[in-house]
C-alpha cells in the first residue's frame, strides 16, 4: 500500500530556532495535510495543500506541496515552547482514507 | 461550532466489561471516522460512516462494534477487549464523502484513552 516517509523522526532544538521536516512518497498524492498532536490529545489540522507547487502559510508555519506531487515539507520559524508535539503529514490513501507519516517529535529546550 | 467532542476522556475496563465510546459533531459533517492510535504511532483507521451508513471496516475484530444513531453522533461499543486493545481512540469527521478535496478535510476529536486490564 501507499506509505509516507516522514523525517526526521525526532528533533531537539533551542527556542527561537527554525524547524524543517518533510514527507516523501513513492507514489503521487493529490493532497497533503499537516497535523500537530499534543500529548493525550487528538491531531489538529495545521495546513492543507491541494496543488503541486502550492506554498501556504499559517502564522509561523509554512508548508509546500512538491512539484513532483511526491513530497511536502513543513517549516516552523522562530520556535516557541508551545510548538512542542508530534507533527504528522497525511495524504489521501483512497476514498475517505488518510495515509499518515510516522510523525516528527519536536522537543524544544528553553 | 467547529469541534468534535468525545466522551469519556479516560476509560479503564476489564476484559469482561461492556462499555461504549461516544463522539459528537455539530458541523453538519456527513462522514465520521474511528481511529485507533498506539503510543508513538500514527492513527490507524478502523471504521468510516458515510451518511450514517458503514462504508469502510478495516477488518476490525468484532469485539469493536460501531454505531451511528444519527448524523451528529458516532458510538463505538466495546466488549470482551484484550489488554493489547489499550490505546487512544480518536473520532474524526469531514464535510462529505467525496475524497480529500478542499473543504473536505478530516477534523479530529481529543480522543478517549482506553486501558484494558
Amino acid at each position: 500500500g501507499q506509505q509516507l516517509n516522514q523525517s526526521p523522526q525526532s528533533m531537539f532544538i533551542q527556542e527561537g530556532e527554525d524547524v524543517s521536516m518533510n514527507c516523501t512518497s513513492s507514489s503521487i498524492f493529490n493532497t497533503w495535510l499537516w497535523y500537530k498532536q499534543d500529548p493525550g490529545e487528538g491531531p489538529v489540522l495545521l495546513i492543507a495543500l491541494y496543488k503541486a507547487g502550492e506554498l501556504t502559510s499559517n502564522g509561523r508555519l509554512t508548508a509546500q506541496f512538491g512539484i513532483t506531487r511526491k513530497d511536502s515539507f513543513l517549516n516552523i520559524s522562530a520556535s516557541i515552547p508551545s510548538d512542542v508535539g508530534i507533527y504528522f503529514c497525511a495524504g489521501r490513501g483512497g476514498a475517505q482514507k488518510l495515509v499518515f507519516g510516522q510523525g516528527t517529535r519536536l522537543t524544544i529546550n528553553p | 461550532d467547529t469541534e468534535v467532542t468525545q466522551t469519556p476522556k479516560h476509560l479503564v475496563m476489564g476484559m469482561t466489561n461492556k462499555k461504549s465510546l461516544k463522539c459528537e459533531q455539530h458541523m453538519g459533517h456527513r462522514a465520521m471516522y474511528w481511529y485507533k492510535q498506539k503510543a508513538k504511532k500514527p492513527p490507524e483507521l478502523m471504521f468510516v460512516y458515510s451518511y450514517e451508513k458503514l462504508s469502510i471496516n478495516e477488518s476490525v475484530p468484532s469485539r469493536f462494534s460501531p454505531e451511528c444513531p444519527n448524523s451528529s453522533l458516532l458510538n463505538l461499543h466495546l466488549h470482551a477487549l484484550q489488554p493489547e486493545d489499550s490505546a487512544l481512540y480518536l473520532c474524526a469527521s469531514s464535510q462529505g464523502v467525496g475524497g480529500l478535496v478542499k473543504g473536505n478535510e478530516q477534523f479530529f476529536g481529543p480522543g478517549t484513552r482506553l486501558t484494558v486490564l
